[in-house]
């Protein structure tokens, strides 16, 4: 079936930091990749996305590529702020699953001013 | 502009007790979700209604049944609570079953089953 895998958290930088959080996944098909960000007492909501290979997904500073070669999407900013502190999800979602949603385990990022 | 909208917040129960979660989205929306989110483990979706009037089974379907009401509301609900069953609890929706639909959450239910 399909899984995807995060690096656990907490991951906590200094402002201004260069931000990177893992993110592999396992699919049997073609999925489109995704990055959701939760903030604190919120529902998720969606970051960025990609929905084929070599895409990169961009969003408020944030950057996720798909690499099929490394069945990855690594999650990256440049420089981080206090306000980016959030729990931050990889998911997949793929045809041949029904479209639904795989989530990763979720990486909670703090970021000290 | 409310999005999904869930109810109730917070919900402590006991052990054998019932409850009824609400979900209600404004957006039209054809699909729409429930998940469970515990510690370390991400979302796991428990029921889904790919459009009013039918309802599927997820990961995590036990000690729990759904009813599509009508296109906009989704109620999930647990029969007999069990402390595993402490959770929070996210609605979600999406316009269809696209495999690049965005979906959108409500703000979640704490649950506690003592």
């Amino acid at each position: 079936g399909n899984s995807v895998t995060q690096m656990e958290g907490p991951v906590t930088l200094s402002e201004e930091a260069f931000l990177t959080i893992n993110c592999t996944y396992t699919a049997t098909g073609y999925p489109s990749l995704f990055w959701y960000v939760q903030y604190p007492g919120e529902g998720l909501q969606l970051l960025l996305k990609a929905t084929k290979a070599d895409d990169k997904g961009s969003n408020k500073g944030f950057e996720a590529t798909y690499r099929k070669e490394t069945t990855s999407f690594h999650l990256e900013k440049g420089s981080v702020q206090v306000s980016d502190s959030a729990v931050y999800f990889c998911a997949l979602s793929e045809p041949n699953a029904g479209n639904m949603l795989t989530f990763g385990g979720g990486t909670r990022l703090m970021v000290k001013p | 502009n409310a999005g999904v909208t869930q109810t109730p917040k917070f919900q402590v129960l006991k052990t054998g007790q019932s409850m009824t979660l609400q979900c209600a989205q404004d957006m039209n929306h054809n699909s729409m979700y429930w998940y469970r989110q515990d510690p370390g483990m991400g979302l796991r979706l428990i029921y889904y209604s790919a459009s009013e009037g039918t309802t599927d089974k997820g990961e995590v379907p036990n000690g729990y049944n759904v009813s599509r009401l009508n296109k906009r509301e989704f109620s999930l609900r647990l029969e007999s609570a069990a402390p595993s069953q402490t959770s929070v609890y996210f609605c979600a929706s999406r316009v269809g079953d696209a495999n690049t639909g965005e979906l959108f959450f409500g703000e979640g239910s704490r649950l506690t089953v003592l």
